[in-house]
């Protein structure tokens, strides 16, 4: 299985919101990856997680959370968000190792906009 | 900046005729990947060149590097419009940095 799953594929929520999302993975990954991706732009990275500890954090607003609660799952807990939050977030999970020489599975992202 | 430039930004081909982008970067890097990216969806893993290799071929796909100009070049032959989609590169540099993706090259594929 090389699949990454993300829930849920959309996402529309207030500023005043509570929402989580979510990605799974099965293939045995210790590496998992949050990205933000703006309209006809690269993918940004937000947070790394090393053997489910938070390895990397891109100076992300505290708005984000991130948590790894186990080997296969990654969540993405948003509070009191702004409109220009509003993106396409993407999961990653890799092997560990030097990033230039592991390859990225991505799943589809969660499409978000903040009302 | 490590992040890669790639050129052109977008392209326009007809399916058939071959399809080149490239990719420049700043920095002294170790290993370069390309990725895929359809419209809206996650991104695909196309190939991975190492700092000591200069061409690699994956199917219709050929990737040079030269590391002395500080770019990358991808080739897709024979294009079809399945292969419409943005292309992007993605480097690290040595040590345990995350990887950086460039801003990109978005290709259509006309039938």
């Amino acid at each position: 299985d090389t699949e990454v799953t993300q829930t849920p594929k959309h996402l529309v929520m207030g500023m005043t919101n509570k929402k989580s999302l979510k990605c799974e993975q099965h293939m045995g990954h210790r590496a998992m990856y949050w990205y933000k991706q703006k309209a006809k732009k690269p993918p940004e990275l937000m947070f790394v997680y090393s053997y489910e500890k938070l390895s990397i954090n891109e100076s992300v607003p505290s708005r984000f959370s991130p948590e790894c609660p186990n080997s296969s799952l990654l969540n993405l807990h948003l509070h009191a968000l702004q409109p220009e939050d509003s993106a396409l977030y993407l999961c990653a999970s890799s092997q560990v190792g030097l990033a230039g020489l592991v390859e990225q599975y991505f799943g589809p992202g969660t499409r978000l906009t903040v009302t | 900046s490590q992040q890669g430039e790639e050129d052109p930004q977008a392209l326009s081909i007809q399916e058939g005729e071959n399809a080149t982008m490239n990719c420049s970067y700043k920095t002294s890097i170790n290993n370069l990947q390309w990725y895929r990216q359809n419209s809206g969806r996650g991104l695909v893993h196309l190939i991975l060149i190492r700092s000591n290799e200069r061409e690699k071929h994956s199917g219709r796909l050929r990737v040079t590097l030269d590391t002395s100009k500080k770019s990358s070049s991808l080739l897709i032959t024979a294009s079809r419009a399945a292969d419409t989609a943005s292309y992007f590169c993605a480097t690290a540099l040595s040590g345990n940095t995350p990887l950086v993706f460039g801003k990109g090259t978005r290709l259509s594929v006309i039938a």
